[in-house]
């Protein structure tokens, strides 16, 4: 399968401890995006990536929240000090510069207890 | 994701008729849309796309129209099937990276 994957697909965390997950792009993808998808809406837009530079990131993404794609190709997701608002489902997508097309990942859910 | 289609919009159709989902979109300066197609569980799948500069494309099965005077669009797939059920989004952008989302519509199929 060649497709975008995501790591790992459910993850149960209390809140105050911190969470990563990975994404796999589609390899010949240069830009990967990452979303939150909470129940009955949408995904909301998180960050982007063009190769390893990060060249947005949503004002609504707090400081707790941080993410990288050192070489350019996997992204990680990192989230510090879980807060309980934080349990969603978090996509993530990629795509080529110049391309508007987006294609997903299966997700990871979060819950925070 | 799981559950995806709480308080949605819902269409419901019967096996085999024609379905027409609706979106209405915000930007006027936005050059491009898609639509998506999310089942239970799974990220969110490209069905079809349109460029501003059309109002009409055809796919296997679904059409999408694009009104720019009004600022809507529109799915149709033809002959729906058990498997056509979904949460379907619209999505445009004018930046040429980050999406705008719809509300999404929960397509359910009476057998």
């Amino acid at each position: 399968d060649t497709g975008v994957s995501q790591d790992p697909r459910h993850k149960i965390t209390k809140r105050g401890q911190n969470v990563t997950f990975r994404c796999d792009p589609i390899s010949e993808h240069n830009r990967l995006y990452w979303y939150r998808q909470t129940l009955g809406q949408g995904p909301e837009f998180l960050t982007y990536f063009q190769n390893e530079a990060q060249l947005e990131k949503s004002r609504l993404l707090s400081d707790r929240f941080s993410a990288e794609r050192p070489k350019g190709s996997f992204s990680t997701l990192e989230i510090q000090r879980t807060e309980q608002g934080d349990s969603a489902m978090y996509l993530c997508a990629s795509g080529r510069a110049g391309q508007a097309e987006q294609y997903f990942g299966p997700g990871t859910r979060l819950t925070v207890t | 994701g799981e559950n995806v289609g709480l308080h949605l919009p819902t269409l419901s159709v019967q096996e085999g008729d024609n379905s027409i989902i609706n979106c209405a979109y915000s930007n006027s300066a936005s050059d491009y849309f898609i639509w998506y197609k999310q089942e239970s569980g799974k990220g969110p799948q490209f069905i079809i796309d349109i460029r501003s500069n059309m109002d009409k494309r055809q796919g296997q099965r679904v059409t999408v129209l694009l009104n720019k005077t009004v600022k809507h669009l529109s799915l149709q797939i033809a002959a729906t099937q058990p498997g056509d059920s979904a949460v379907y989004f619209c999505a445009e952008t004018y930046s040429n990276y980050q999406l705008i989302w719809g509300a999404g519509t929960k397509l359910i199929i009476k057998p």
